[in-house]
C-alpha cells in the first residue's frame, strides 16, 4: 500500500535559519507528491507539488524535488520567517488515495 | 478561501449520539475526500467519493458512513459516538479522482471540530 514517513517534530528554528523536513514514501506505480501546510486554526493548504520524477515544486521560498531513486520528497527553505510557523504535511496521491505523513510542527522564533 | 465549505464549524454532542457533517466541494470538483485529524493519530484518510461513487476507503469505522449526492455535496455520518471520536474532520475536493492520468491537488475546507462529551 501507500505510505508516507516524515521527520518527526517539533522543529524550532531562529529566523533566517535553513529548514529541512525529510519525507520518504512507499508506493507502487507513479504517485504524485505534495507538501501541505496547516496554520493554527486553519485547514490544510497546498504548498507545492511534483507529479513526476525529478520535478521540483516550489512556492513561497520552499522547494522539494521528487527523487524516485531514493523515494524522497524533502522540503527545504533557505531562510525561514516567523510567519512560516505551522504544521507541514507530506502527502502522496496514488490509486485514488491521498495519504499524509504524520505532520511536522515548525516553530520559528524571532 | 479554498472554495470548500464545511458545516458546522463546531459540534458538541454526547456519547451514543449521531451527527452529520456536511461538505460542499469547490465548483467543478467531482472528487471529495474525508479525513479525521486527532492529536494522537495525525491525519487519517477515511473515504473518497468521485462523482457520486465510492472510490477509496481508508481507516473508516463501521459506525461511520458517507455519501456523495447528485449535486456533489457530501455528508459524513458518525453514529454511536464515543469520546475517542472527538477530532477535527476535514473534507477536501479535487477535480479528478487521483488516477495516474489525473493527479491534481486537493483543496481543504476549514474543518468541523467535533467534541463528544
Amino acid at each position: 500500500g501507500n505510505s508516507v514517513t516524515q521527520m518527526e517534530g517539533p522543529v524550532t528554528l531562529s529566523e533566517e535559519a535553513f529548514l529541512t523536513i525529510n519525507c520518504t514514501y512507499t508506493a507502487t506505480g507513479y504517485p504524485s507528491l505534495f507538501w501541505y501546510v496547516q496554520y493554527p486554526g486553519e485547514g490544510l493548504q497546498l504548498l507545492l507539488k511534483a507529479t513526476k520524477a525529478d520535478d521540483k515544486g516550489s512556492n513561497k521560498g520552499f522547494e522539494a524535488t521528487y527523487r524516485k531513486e531514493t523515494t524522497s520528497f524533502h522540503l527545504e527553505k533557505g531562510s525561514v520567517q516567523v510567519s512560516d510557523s505551522a504544521v507541514y504535511f507530506c502527502a502522496l496521491l496514488n490509486d485514488y488515495k491521498l495519504s499524509f505523513g504524520a505532520g511536522t510542527t515548525v516553530t520559528v522564533r524571532a | 478561501d479554498s472554495g470548500v465549505t464545511q458545516t458546522p464549524k463546531h459540534l458538541i454532542t454526547a456519547t451514543g449520539q449521531r451527527v452529520t457533517l456536511r461538505c460542499s466541494p469547490r465548483s467543478g470538483d467531482l472528487s471529495v475526500y474525508w479525513y479525521q485529524q486527532s492529536l494522537d493519530q495525525g491525519l487519517q484518510f477515511l473515504i473518497q467519493y468521485y462523482n457520486g461513487e465510492e472510490r477509496a476507503k481508508g481507516n473508516i469505522l463501521e459506525r461511520f458512513s458517507a455519501q456523495q449526492f447528485p449535486d456533489l455535496h457530501s455528508e459524513l455520518n458518525l453514529s454511536s459516538l464515543e469520546l475517542g471520536d472527538s477530532a477535527l474532520y476535514f473534507c477536501a475536493s479535487s477535480v479528478f479522482p487521483g488516477t495516474l492520468t489525473g493527479s491534481t491537488e486537493a483543496f481543504f475546507g476549514q474543518g468541523t471540530r467535533l467534541t463528544v462529551v
